[in-house]
């Protein structure tokens, strides 16, 4: 079935670092792709999407893009800060079905440090 | 406008019992998810509402089940508790049952003991 399979974390930077979380996935079809971020003790927020193959989703400078001959889609942001600290979640959703259902990947905890 | 609000914020509930959560969806959505997000993992589809119907399912058991009201709103009801069904329950609501443009609420923490 489908799936997605993300970089286990914990992801500790310092501020104004690079990061890159890798997020792959195996789907039939061509899903959709997304970026959730979750905040301690709140809801999941989206972060960005993308619906086909080499559209970039971007927002809040991060950015990632989906390519189809990798499987892949991967969150990238130039310079971090410590307000970044979550647990960021890769998901997939599949069209032809009757639902909207997301399929999340475990989940990367990101930590930066001042 | 206002988002997805649960009730309660945190439950403790004893091994076999039964445990009613709720969730007001956002205004003009008639599409409500309900997930359970196991600690240190990520959130699994356990069923869809749309108009008071329930169109989706995911891999739970049948003690897993719901209803959507006509104002939107929803119950997630489990019977029989299990320990393993300690988690943090999420209620997604969105404008349409293929829309992608979800609202997450902040969750129900369950504690099964």
């Amino acid at each position: 079935g489908d799936s997605v399979t993300q970089m286990e974390g914990p992801v500790t930077l310092s501020e104004e670092a690079f990061l890159t979380i890798n997020c792959t996935y195996t789907a039939t079809g061509y899903p959709s792709l997304f970026w959730y971020v979750q905040y301690p003790g709140e809801g999941l927020q989206l972060l960005l999407k993308a619906t086909k193959a080499d559209d970039k989703g971007s927002n809040k400078g991060f950015e990632a893009t989906y390519r189809k001959e990798t499987t892949s889609f991967h969150l990238e942001k130039g310079s971090v800060q410590v307000s970044d600290s979550a647990v960021y979640f890769c998901a997939l959703s599949t069209p032809g079905g009757a639902t909207n259902k997301l399929i999340f990947g475990t989940g990367t905890l990101l930590a930066v440090q001042p | 406008e206002t988002g997805v609000t649960q009730s309660p914020t945190h439950l403790i509930k004893t091994r076999g019992q039964q445990v009613t959560l709720r969730c007001s969806s956002q205004s003009g959505h008639n599409t409500v998810s309900w997930y359970q997000q196991a600690l240190g993992q990520g959130p699994q589809f356990i069923f869809q509402y749309y108009r008071e119907e329930e169109n989706g399912r995911g891999n739970f058991p049948p003690r897993f089940s719901g209803l959507q009201f006509p104002n939107y709103s929803s119950e997630l009801n489990v019977n029989a508790l299990e320990l393993d069904d300690s988690a943090l329950y999420l209620c997604a609501s969105s404008p349409g049952q293929m829309d992608y443009g979800y609202t997450f609420g902040s969750g129900t923490r369950l504690t099964v003991v």
